[in-house]
């Protein structure tokens, strides 16, 4: 079965700073999707990167960066330098080739960012 | 347009009543989704409607009652909840049900509370 990590519950840091969330992921697919979702207090799930397993080249969208490392089961998120609007609970999250008749995702318990000015 | 609009943001209903949440998306997806979420927890599958017709259940009383009336409208209809059905409701849609290579996109939810 297929199973998403967010370890970390809560991070805080100061405005500027750089700060990683971390997700580690188990699935016995070979072709598997994995994203990462924002949420704001508003509610509304805002979609931010969609991974293929056969895509390993990391990526960069402006402040945001993403290391996908299938040897450690593992899709890292990174925001540099980060802003008071980056303050979000942040999910990463699975969607099997397999995973029965509709793509599901699996969200991992997500975490919960809190950037100080 | 990649939005996913629902009605009511907010919503208050006693345990008796009878009310409908409303999803709607003009981006010609054929797959529509229902997830409930609970305060500081992730998102949890509901329902999923694939070109109008219902394709996953997951175990959800019979309370509440979905329904997809088109390719861009999809209602949750609910009655005689409980206290513990309030949470965010929260309606996404996607292009396909069989192509994986695109994301859902989601609604801003309807913050649900019941009395």
């Amino acid at each position: 079965a297929q199973k998403v990590t967010q370890a970390q519950t809560e991070i805080s840091v100061v405005e500027k700073e750089d700060v990683t969330l971390d997700c580690v992921y188990e699935t016995r697919d070979t072709t598997y999707y994995l994203f990462w979702y924002k949420q704001p207090p508003s509610g509304e799930l805002v979609f931010l990167i969609r991974r293929n397993s056969f895509d390993e080249q990391n990526e960069i969208s402006g402040r945001y960066s993403w290391n996908f490392q299938k040897s450690t089961s593992s899709f890292n998120f990174t925001i540099t330098a980060s802003q008071v609007v980056d303050s979000a609970v942040y999910f990463c999250a699975l969607s099997e080739e397999n995973s029965g008749s509709a793509r599901q995702l699996t969200f991992g318990s997500g975490t919960q960012l809190t950037v100080l000015p | 347009d990649t939005e996913v609009t629902q009605t009511p943001k907010h919503l208050v209903m006693g345990m008796t009543n009878k009310k409908s949440l409303k999803c709607e998306q003009h981006m010609g997806h054929r797959a529509m989704y229902w997830y409930k979420q609970k305060a500081k927890k992730p998102p949890e599958l509901m329902f999923v409607y694939s070109y109008e017709k219902l394709s996953i259940n997951e175990s959800v009383p019979s309370r509440f009652s979905p329904e997809c009336p088109n390719s861009s409208l999809l209602n949750l209809h609910l009655h005689a909840l409980q206290p513990e059905d309030s949470a965010l409701y929260l309606c996404a849609s996607s292009q396909d049900l069989g192509i994986m290579n695109t994301e859902a996109f989601f609604g801003q939810g309807t913050r649900l509370t019941v009395v």
